[in-house]
């Protein structure tokens, strides 16, 4: 069964510092990966996303992910956070190997202090 | 274009009684997917339609959850006798295509609550 956790319920940073959200995952086969940010009372925004290829990905408002086999890790990273980042974070995988649906981890609360 | 959207936005119910949830996905978009998110946890997969072939029913919890779709358009959550362990959002989305790694994009939500 595949499956995604992110370690951390809340990541708090201060405006302008570089922030990361941590993700890891298990799939059978080759992972898809993707990651969400959740506004409050909104739905899931995609943010980016890895099929193949370059490890760093680049995705929407700024944010990177990138994709570690070895660690089966996919970090969600932005250079310089701003107080508007604050929002709820998801990681979702889906192995190549098989049928499989979309898995969610539990989500990360990023607050950016002013 | 428009995005994927839900109706009701929320839904206050009794204990008991059924309700109806509703989603129109992005135009052209052949999959369909409902999720549920419970307070301070992930989405939970309830059920996904592609295109006119058997819907996969396997993240149902129980019997009383149903859900339909007609061709490529619109879908009805139906949950009966609801129960107050049934109240959370309720996320519908969509992709166009089925392959495993299009994105799906997300509708805002039906938030309900049973009483």
């Amino acid at each position: 069964a595949q499956s995604v956790a992110q370690p951390e319920d809340q990541v708090n940073v201060a405006e302008g510092n570089p922030l990361t959200v941590k993700c890891t995952y298990s799939v059978s086969g080759n992972p898809y990966l993707f990651w969400y940010v959740q506004y409050p009372n909104r739905g899931l925004q995609f943010l980016l996303k890895y099929i193949t290829g370059d490890n760093l990905v680049k995705g929407s408002y700024g944010f990177e992910a990138e994709f570690n086999k070895s660690q089966t890790s996919f970090h969600l990273k932005k250079p310089s956070a701003l107080v508007s980042d604050s929002a709820l974070y998801f990681c979702a995988v889906r192995g190549s190997s098989g049928y499989s649906t979309l898995t969610f981890g539990k989500g990360t609360m990023l607050l950016v202090s002013p | 274009g428009a995005g994927v959207s839900q109706s009701p936005s929320n839904k206050v119910t009794e204990k008991g009684k059924d309700v109806e949830l509703r989603c129109d996905p992005i135009s052209g978009h052949t999959a369909l997917y409902w999720y549920r998110q419970r307070l301070g946890q992930g989405l939970e997969f309830l059920i996904y339609f592609q295109g006119n072939s058997a819907p996969d029913k396997s993240g149902l919890p129980s019997d009383r959850f149903s859900a339909e779709r007609t061709g490529e358009s619109v879908s009805t959550l139906t949950i009966q006798r609801t129960q107050q362990e049934d109240s959370a959002v309720y996320l519908c989305a969509s992709s166009l295509y089925a392959p495993k790694q299009e994105t799906q994009y997300f509708g805002p939500g039906t938030r309900l609550l049973v009483l």
